[in-house]
């Protein structure tokens, strides 16, 4: 199970949007729709904000959007805030009942 | 509201065996066919999935700590548990334990994490 492969870092000013990208292979992320994001703030445990691809758990704003095409999932954070600033983890069904967690990505609010 | 607590020593000797337990309250372990999950992050670095176990027993591990790495469950506490055999200094991380959703899509509930330190 080799880790997924996202962006070390990716950088956006209030109000604009940002897309963090998450490849995968056709083992993993193109063959489910089971890709999933975490956000996590320093010292604090990974948040759910995306799971099967594209859906958003009650209390996530619908700044927050996922998408999927081939072996790469991403997640795009439109109306960027302040408060957006953290680490982003990507996430996939990886067969067998097995998971598979990308590196991270640290998105900067400029 | 479904919480999780992770628990145990924060300090490991190398070559010895880590033990974590992970409590789950507002709701049945065994409720909902729900799969359960341990994730690992050494400081500064990302997330590790170490395996998961459905209520009845059955566990999943990643294939790089398959060897040392035990999961198991017990219903009538509402627990499920986490031994790591043979631990060295590699192995400090946060550990988390967590919840599946039923389509594997993603983990909806963490615990605060617990960090264990290998060190003599």
């Amino acid at each position: 199970q080799s880790a997924l492969t996202q962006p070390r870092s990716v950088s956006g000013s209030p109000g604009q949007s940002v897309t963090i990208s998450c490849t995968g292979t056709s083992s993993d992320v193109g063959a489910y729709n089971c890709a999933s994001w975490y956000q996590q703030h320093p010292g604090k445990a990974p948040k759910l904000m995306i799971y099967d691809v594209n859906k958003r758990p009650s209390g996530v704003p619908d700044r927050f959007s996922g998408s999927k095409s081939g072996n790469t999932a991403s997640l795009t954070i439109s109306g960027l805030q302040a408060e957006d600033e953290a680490d982003y983890y990507c996430c996939s069904y990886a067969g067998s009942y097995t998971v598979v967690f990308g590196g991270g990505t640290k998105l900067t609010v400029l | 509201q479904l919480q999780l607590q992770e628990s145990g020593p924060g300090l490991v000797k190398p070559s010895e065996t880590l033990s974590l337990t992970c409590t789950v309250s507002g709701d049945s372990i065994s409720s909902g066919s729900f799969y359960w999950g341990w994730i690992r992050q050494p400081p500064g670095k990302g997330l590790e999935w170490i395996g998961s176990l459905y209520y009845l027993g059955s566990t999943y591990y990643n294939s790089s700590l398959k060897s040392r790495v035990t999961i198991s469950i017990d219903t009538s506490k509402n627990q499920f548990s986490l031994k790591l055999s043979s631990v060295t200094a590699a192995d400090t991380a946060i550990y988390y334990c967590a919840r599946l959703t039923y389509t594997w899509g993603g983990l909806d509930y963490w615990g605060q994490g617990a960090l264990v330190t290998v060190s003599s």
